[in-house]
């Protein structure tokens, strides 16, 4: 069993949609809990990270961790066609060693 | 830089020849890392360096794939004999000492070997 487990997708939804974006983890000494997003051809940038568990929100963005579930979730509000991209779930258990989901392809149509 | 700046782009090789990947991270960031991104796989961690600590070298997946990191600051990834499954895209990171922080990447190095 993989450490993170993402649903590869692809996903593919209409302009002004609500996305959600999962991931399951199996290490229950994970405390720090990341989504990055990665368009084509570029390297993943830092989008949002949470420590242990709850909401986070930054404008159109919500990060959410539940713990009990080994379970985090990125919602995106309003999507865009700019919000096309990779999203990566990433974890840590406080050291070095960020592990990285496969990513979900994020397709919103105009 | 205002990043981290990472070259060649892309880099086409015969199987068998030796390469050279360099990166050159954000000045002042202490941690740089190396990650391996396959098609449809997730970041594969090959190495970690951090200020002037002895390098984890744990994700190296064979002996044919070494790293170094002079001054502090720039970093090259070395492949010895490639493989034709050597081809992904090798991605370095660099960051504050401090997970809270985060990564920041560059846009890595394309790799096929043919």
């Amino acid at each position: 069993q993989k450490e993170v487990e993402q649903d590869p997708g692809p996903l593919s939804v209409p302009e002004g949609a609500i996305v959600s974006l999962n991931c399951t983890y199996s290490n229950s000494a994970f405390q720090y809990f990341m989504w990055y997003r990665q368009y084509s051809r570029k390297g993943p940038e830092l989008l949002m990270y949470t420590y242990s568990s709850g909401n986070k929100e930054d404008g159109r963005f919500t990060a959410q961790v539940d713990k009990s579930s080994k379970y985090i979730s990125l919602f995106i509000r309003d999507s865009q066609p700019s919000d096309s991209a990779t999203y990566l779930c990433a974890i840590n258990t406080g050291g070095f060693k960020t592990i990285f989901g496969a990513g979900t392809r994020l397709f919103v149509k105009a | 830089g205002a990043g981290v700046s990472q070259s060649p782009s892309n880099k086409v090789t015969e199987k068998g020849k030796d390469v050279e990947l360099r990166c050159d991270p954000i000045s002042g960031h202490t941690a740089l890392y190396w990650y391996r991104q396959s098609l449809g796989q997730g970041l594969e961690f090959l190495i970690y360096f951090q200020g002037n600590s002895a390098p984890d070298k744990s994700g190296l997946p064979s002996d044919r794939f070494s790293a170094e990191r002079t001054g502090g600051s720039v970093s090259t990834l070395t492949i010895q004999r490639t493989q034709q499954e050597d081809s992904a895209v090798y991605l370095c990171a660099s960051s504050l000492a401090g997970v809270g922080y985060g990564y920041t990447f560059g846009s890595g190095t394309r790799l096929t070997v043919v």
